[in-house]
């Protein structure tokens, strides 16, 4: 049973527009989650990461959202640009229950159209 | 400075091969974790260590799965008798304790 959903596999965004990646979790012990970008044949890039206290991180063009009554978050990129391009995975963490392992969503991959 | 580096980054072994595969994780990250990501999944947790200290194994699939830590840096990952189901990209990752863990390149694993 997957605990981190990413249900849409990929996403086509013209460059300049933003871009919205949701990410949906069915474990209520969750409190710390990121995002992580991915290059092929390349390790996960950390982008953004949000506490289960806030329902907002910003930072530069990526912004992610937390909606915990929705178990649901969203990282926006605006403007959107060609180097954004990869795959995005969501992970959730429950370091107040001493659980340090992350919890990935199978990705969704982001085209950025020039 | 440097980040987390992995090697080799690519593997093939024939199926019933001994394979150990390396991570060195950026210098003073005390938490250490392996990953195991198939084609087209998310990466899954495999072990974490604190220190020299495995202090959660639950991911491993199965007793072939071995990993180390011996001085609390570089750490091994070993899979004995390697069977096609384990071909992946093995990914390792450091932290300084914060949640955020920062990731190695991977290991591609193809078992024959």
């Amino acid at each position: 049973d997957q605990q981190v959903k990413q249900n849409s596999p990929s996403l086509s965004v013209q460059e300049g527009r933003i871009s919205i990646l949701n990410c949906d979790y069915t474990n209520s012990m969750f409190d710390y989650f990121l995002w992580y970008k991915k290059y092929p044949a390349e390790g996960p890039t950390f982008l953004i990461s949000i506490s289960s206290i806030k329902d907002k991180n910003e930072d530069g063009r990526f912004t992610v959202f937390l909606n915990k009554s929705a178990k649901h978050l969203s990282l926006h990129i605006v403007p959107s640009q060609p180097g954004d391009s990869a795959v995005y995975f969501c992970a959730a963490t429950s370091p107040g229950a001493g659980s340090y392992q992350l919890t990935f969503g199978k990705g969704t991959k982001l085209s950025v159209i020039p | 400075g440097a980040g987390v580096s992995q090697s080799p980054r690519y593997k093939v072994a024939k199926r019933g091969q001994d394979v150990a595969l390396r991570c060195d994780p950026i210098s003073g990250h005390v938490s250490l974790f392996w990953y195991q990501q198939a084609l087209g999944q998310g990466p899954e947790f495999l072990t974490y260590f604190q220190n020299e200290a495995q202090l959660d194994k639950s991911g491993l699939p199965s007793d072939r799965f071995f990993a180390e830590r011996p001085e609390g840096s570089v750490s091994t990952l070993k899979i004995q008798r390697t069977q096609q189901e384990d071909s992946a990209v093995y990914l390792c990752a450091s932290s300084d304790g914060t949640e955020t863990q920062y990731f190695g390149p991977g290991t591609r694993l193809l078992v024959l």
